[in-house]
């Protein structure tokens, strides 16, 4: 069975510094893995994901993660937080044998401080 | 391209009423989901189609909740009766199966009181 773990419910940082977000996974399969945001009231957007090309993996609002396969890990990351990147994250897997069901983590919530 | 749609967005209801949802998938999506995520909890899967056929319901909890895709478009979520454990946010998601990535909607929020 697939399910993915993310490390650490609260993060916060100061804006300007590095944002980690840590998650691992485990997977019987190759999977597809995906970083989405959620901002207050709002459902789930997609940040990146990855789907058995390149590692590294570029987002949206200058949001990056890196699949390393020896270490079961997704993390995403960013060089410089931004006050508007506080919100809730989930990382999700999901398996490629097709029949894509997506297995989401408890979440992390970034809090930037000014 | 327009997005899920789901309503209604906010929804409060008394112990033992029923309540339905309704979702709207991006055109052309075969696959929708239907996700219930609990306050401070990550989304859960509660049911997924493929078309109008279901993939996936186990952990539908059948005895109150139901769900259904006719014609393999809309869907419509429905709890009855609703418990307090029932408060939650309802995501509803659809997926193009080639690019394997999912769309939420802005979910429905639930209170049960």
């Amino acid at each position: 069975a697939q399910s993915v773990t993310q490390l650490g419910s609260h993060v916060s940082v100061s804006e300007g510094a590095l944002v980690l977000l840590r998650c691992n996974y485990s997977s019987s399969v190759p999977p597809y893995l995906f970083w989405y945001v959620q901002y207050p009231n709002q459902g789930l957007q997609l940040l990146l994901k990855y789907t058995s090309a390149a590692t590294l993996v570029k987002g949206i609002n200058g949001f990056e993660a890196e699949f390393k396969k020896s270490e079961t890990s997704f993390h995403l990351t960013k060089p410089s937080a931004h006050m508007s990147d506080a919100a809730e994250y989930f990382c999700a897997v999901s398996d490629t044998s097709g029949t894509y069901k997506y297995i989401f983590g408890t979440g992390t919530r970034l809090k930037v401080l000014a | 391209e327009a997005g899920v749609a789901q309503s209604p967005r906010y929804k409060i209801i008394e112990k033992r009423q029923s309540v339905a949802f309704w979702c709207n998938p991006i055109s052309g999506h075969a696959t929708l989901y239907w996700y219930q995520q609990i306050l401070g909890q990550g989304p859960k899967l509660l049911i997924q189609f493929q078309n109008n056929g279901v993939v996936d319901d186990s952990q539908l909890p059948k005895d109150r909740f139901s769900a259904e895709r006719l014609k393999g478009v809309d869907s419509t979520l429905k709890i009855q009766p609703a418990k307090l454990e029932d408060s939650a946010v309802y995501l509803c998601a659809s997926s193009d199966r080639d690019k394997g990535t999912i769309y939420f909607g802005e979910g429905s929020w639930l209170t049960v009181v």
